[in-house]
């Protein structure tokens, strides 16, 4: 199984500051067909997983976009250019490159 | 607009049996993939089971293969989970996820409770 390890495990941020997590694969993450099915999800209190970014960089539906997420073949990085308190939670990468899919630890982004 | 609404979850006993759904709608149900992922209290999300999207083909997790069974209802845009010889280990949120070339839209879950 591809194991993904992500840093900081926490993230406590000022209001309006940046933050950035990074997350490592064991191995490269790159598809037969030329993809790389990395993505991220974030997690807020009491609620469902929800996708932010997939395949490295795609803003999915909706999400604004102080959320990036860049990277290649085994290191990726997920920022948010100006925290907002909405954006408490966690944020867990994952990849869907292999079965079984494998998510990060998660990482807990608080206000400080 | 997508929409994932999960149920049959509750309190079942150790050795014993549940059947969840997930009810889909706002998309074509029988074009895409559909998965399970649970996340048990206060822990990670872990990947339980795919299904393909005419139904014949499935995944499993080792924890679970042999004791769950993925399967879907394209004429009723309806997945299922069938769990059977629960462990207190199975007790989580399940969740069920679309997925269509990379993107993954979420339900809100279902919650199971294996305790005696």
């Amino acid at each position: 199984d591809i194991v993904m390890t992500q840093t900081p495990l926490s993230s406590p941020v000022t209001l309006g500051q940046p933050a950035s997590i990074s997350c490592r694969s064991s191995q490269s993450l790159v598809n037969s067909d030329g993809n790389t099915y990395l993505s991220w999800l974030q997690q807020r209190p009491g609620q469902p997983p929800r996708l932010l970014i997939y395949k490295i960089s795609n803003r999915f539906s909706g999400v604004p976009d102080r959320f990036s997420g860049s990277g290649a073949g085994t290191d990726f990085t997920l920022k948010i250019s100006r925290v907002e308190a909405e954006d408490v939670g966690i944020y867990y990468c994952l990849q869907t490159t292999q079965f079984p899919w494998t998510f990060g630890q998660g990482t807990k982004v608080e206000i400080k | 607009e997508v929409q994932l609404v999960e149920s049959g979850g509750g309190l079942v006993q150790p050795g014993g049996s549940l059947r969840l759904s997930c009810a889909a709608s706002g998309f074509t149900f029988s074009r895409s993939w559909m998965h399970w992922v649970r996340q048990a209290p206060g822990k990670g999300l872990v990947w339980v089971s795919h299904i393909n999207n005419d139904g014949s083909g499935a995944t499993y997790a080792d924890s679970v293969r042999g004791r769950f069974t993925i399967s879907r209802d394209n004429a009723k845009s309806t997945l299922y989970l069938q769990m059977n010889s629960l462990r207190a280990e199975d007790t989580a949120v399940y969740y069920c996820v679309r997925d269509w070339f990379g993107e993954y839209v979420w339900g809100q879950g279902t919650t199971v409770t294996v305790s005696s």
